[in-house]
C-alpha cells in the first residue's frame, strides 16, 4: 500500500532563505511522485512530477525535488524564498493507477 | 489548452437539503475525472472517480453520489446534506490512470449549517 508523510504541518522561513519541505513515501512498486501548491481558496497547481526519468526534478517557480530511493524521500527545495511562495504544499504518490495518496500538507510562511 | 471549471465557488446549505456541484472540462476528450474533499489538516480524500460516461467508482461510502452524464461533465450530489459534508470540494481530471498528472479545478467551498 502507498502512503505519504509530510513532516511539519507549518514551516516558516525568512525571505531569501532556503525552503525545504519534507516528504517521505511508502510504495510497494516504483512510484510516481508529485508536489502541488495550493493558494488560499484555490485548487491545487502542479509544481513538479517524478517519473523515474531523472532523480532531480525541476519544477515551476524555481522549485525542485530530489528522489532518493534509499531514503524513500522526495523533499521539495527552493534556494531563495519569496513572499509569493507562501501557500500550502502537498506531496502525493501513486503506483501508476488512478489513485493518488496525498500528504496532509505543509503550510509555508515567508517572513519579511 | 485544457481548462476545468467548477461551480458554484461557494455554497451555504441547511442540513437536510440536497446538493449538486458541477465540474466541466474543456480542451480534452475522454478524461478521467475525480472528486476530492479537502478538510483542514487532513489532505485530500478521493471520493469518486470516473473513466467514462456513466462509469463511477466510489472510494468512500457516504452520503454523496456522483454522476457523469456527458464525457466532460462530472456532478457530485447528495439527497440530504449532513453537517459533516462541509468542506472544500475539488474536481480533477487526467488523461489516464497510469501515473498521469491530475489537474485540479478551483474548488467549491461548502458550508452546511
Amino acid at each position: 500500500a502507498q502512503s505519504v508523510t509530510q513532516l511539519g504541518s507549518h514551516v516558516s522561513v525568512s525571505e531569501g532563505a532556503l525552503v525545504l519541505l519534507r516528504c517521505n513515501y511508502s510504495s510497494s512498486v516504483p512510484p510516481y511522485l508529485f508536489w502541488y501548491v495550493q493558494y488560499p481558496n484555490q485548487g491545487l497547481q502542479l509544481l513538479l512530477k517524478y517519473t523515474s526519468a531523472a532523480t532531480l526534478v525541476k519544477g515551476i517557480n524555481g522549485f525542485e525535488a530530489e528522489f532518493k530511493k534509499s531514503e524513500t524521500s522526495f523533499h521539495l527545495t527552493k534556494p531563495s524564498a519569496h513572499m509569493s511562495d507562501a501557500a500550502e504544499y502537498f506531496c502525493a504518490v501513486t503506483p501508476g493507477t488512478y489513485k493518488y495518496i496525498f500528504g496532509t500538507g505543509t503550510r509555508l510562511k515567508v517572513l519579511a | 489548452s485544457q481548462t476545468i471549471h467548477q461551480w458554484p465557488a461557494t455554497l451555504v446549505q441547511p442540513v437536510g437539503s440536497p446538493l449538486s456541484l458541477e465540474c466541466t472540462v474543456e480542451g480534452t476528450s475522454n478524461p478521467n475525472l475525480y472528486w476530492y474533499r479537502q478538510a483542514a489538516g487532513r489532505g485530500l480524500q478521493l471520493l469518486f472517480y470516473s473513466v467514462g460516461i456513466g462509469q463511477i467508482s466510489s472510494e468512500v461510502p457516504q452520503n454523496l453520489s456522483a454522476s457523469r452524464p456527458q464525457d466532460r461533465q462530472f456532478i457530485l450530489s447528495s439527497k440530504k446534506l449532513l453537517l459533516s459534508d462541509s468542506g472544500f470540494y475539488l474536481c480533477a481530471w487526467s488523461d489516464g490512470g497510469g501515473g498521469e498528472t491530475q489537474y485540479f479545478g478551483p474548488g467549491t467551498r461548502l458550508l452546511v449549517l
